[in-house]
């Protein structure tokens, strides 16, 4: 099965920071992935789709990149509702089964 | 707009507890989309449970599919005259202890994504 991994685990940044986490995935998923915020006691939110598509509603300041194996989520200004944990995610078909990521974990410094 | 209401969560014995859990669903077409489970433990990553594909509609046999830490212990259905996800949880264990999420998937270039999340409902393993 297909593993995600990403890091860092957690970062530390300032409002206005560029924000920049990675997810890689143990073999190639070409441009299969899907990132998710979730802040502390709420549920998660599609952020972004087959790995540079943002989801209706989501600022701009969030975008993604990569394929392959090596993908990222950029925040371009960091805001003070951004800090929250962002998760990667990967369908696969065959064997039908979905994987997280472990999370990166985005703080106040 | 899109609304995902869990219950059934609660605390059981390890072992033989048994839960079920219910997902009412409203504000789409219930019966086209796939509908998914995931849980997430205390401070830990999201887990992905089972999924049920979409039955255009019908009630009849919707393929399912399980993540192998809950594969023959639990069972996923929907009815999609009431608009309702099912996740029937027998032989639970500590380690089954969780918030669980009803989501909904989207369909993108063979790609399957959750853009609907329900709020939980947390269910405690524990003697």
């Amino acid at each position: 099965a297909i593993q995600l991994t990403q890091s860092p685990s957690s970062l530390s940044a300032s409002v206005g920071d560029r924000v920049t986490i990675t997810c890689r995935a143990s073999q190639d998923i070409r441009k299969g992935l899907g990132w998710y915020q979730q802040k502390p006691g709420k549920t998660p939110k599609l952020l972004i789709y087959g790995a540079s598509s943002l989801e209706s509603g989501v600022p701009s300041r969030f975008s993604g990149s990569g394929s392959g194996t090596d993908f990222t989520l950029t925040i371009s200004s960091l805001q003070p509702e951004d800090f929250a944990t962002y998760f990667c995610q990967h369908f696969n078909s065959y064997p039908f089964l979905f994987a997280f990521g472990p999370g990166t974990k985005v703080d106040i410094k | 707009e899109v609304q995902l209401l869990e219950s059934g969560g609660g605390s059981v014995q390890p072992g033989g507890g048994s839960l079920r859990l219910s997902c009412a669903a409203s504000g789409f077409s219930f019966g086209s989309y796939a509908m998914s489970w995931v849980r997430q433990a205390p401070g830990k990553e999201l887990e992905w449970v089972s999924v049920i594909r979409g039955s255009g509609g019908h009630t009849y046999y919707a393929a399912s599919y399980y993540a192998d830490s809950v594969k023959g212990r639990f069972t996923i259905s929907r009815d999609n005259s009431m608009n309702t996800l099912y996740l029937q949880m027998n032989s639970l264990r500590v380690e089954d202890t969780a918030v669980y999420y009803c989501a909904k998937g989207v369909a993108v270039d063979g790609m399957i994504y959750f853009d609907s999340w329900g709020q939980g409902t947390p269910v405690t393993v524990s003697s």
